[in-house]
């Protein structure tokens, strides 16, 4: 089974600032089956970015993803109120895996 | 646009049989597409637990596919969970969403949640 690490656990931002969130592989993702999804709580997780660095429907340009074998990054260009809540990355290799989340929090 | 809604009790006994039902709406079920099962405990991230085709064809977590089944009924538009002997680590909301298997994998429409506790 693939075991994704993703850093930091929180982070602790202002509106405005650029976030970098990670998501490492413990395994190489040979096809690039990584997905990053918003979740506010309360509300369904909402999916931003598939295939590493494809834009889901109707998210903002702000969210960007990059990355491939073992190491991939979602970044938020200027955070704005709503983007502050939990983000996840999702791989599919032999088996589908979530990662424990990275919070971003208001500083 | 897809929707999903998630229903079933909110409460089981620990070792009974944990039931819920997905209903699809905007989107026919028989058209493609997987249709998966995602579960959050409470302060804990997320776990796939599996997913179907319309078919029947289905795809379960390693490490639940002895106690999970999961079900499709094309002609009602909807999916169903079961968990066999749940304990209180069953515990969690449970979310339904439109799996791209055979694409990129990934879920691209989700239900909001429904929160199962597992308790005498």
């Amino acid at each position: 089974e693939i075991v994704l690490t993703q850093s930091p656990g929180t982070l602790s931002l202002s509106p405005g600032e650029r976030a970098t969130l990670s998501c490492r592989a413990s395994q190489s993702l040979s096809n690039t089956y990584l997905a990053w999804y918003q979740h506010r709580p309360g509300q369904a997780p909402r999916l931003l970015i598939y295939g590493a660095s494809t834009r889901a429907i109707g998210i903002s340009d702000r969210f960007s993803g990059s990355g491939s074998g073992t190491d991939f990054t979602l970044t938020i260009s200027r955070l704005e109120p709503e983007d502050f809540a939990v983000y996840y990355c999702q791989q599919y290799g032999s088996s589908l895996t979530f990662g424990p989340g990275t919070k971003v929090d208001i500083k | 646009q897809v929707q999903l809604q998630e229903s079933g009790p909110g409460l089981v006994t620990p070792s009974e049989t944990l039931s819920l039902t997905c209903t699809v709406s905007g989107y026919s079920i028989s058209t493609g597409y997987y249709w998966g099962w995602i579960r959050q405990p409470p302060g804990k991230g997320l776990e796939w637990i599996g997913g179907i085709y319309h078919s029947g064809n289905t795809y379960y977590n390693p490490s639940l596919r002895s106690r999970v089944t999961i079900s499709v009924d094309t002609s009602k538009n909807q999916f169903s969970l079961k968990v066999s002997s749940v304990t209180a680590a069953d515990t969690a909301v449970y979310y339904c969403a439109r799996w791209s298997y055979g694409g990129f994998y990934d879920f691209d429409w989700w239900g909001q949640g429904a929160l199962v506790t597992v308790s005498s």
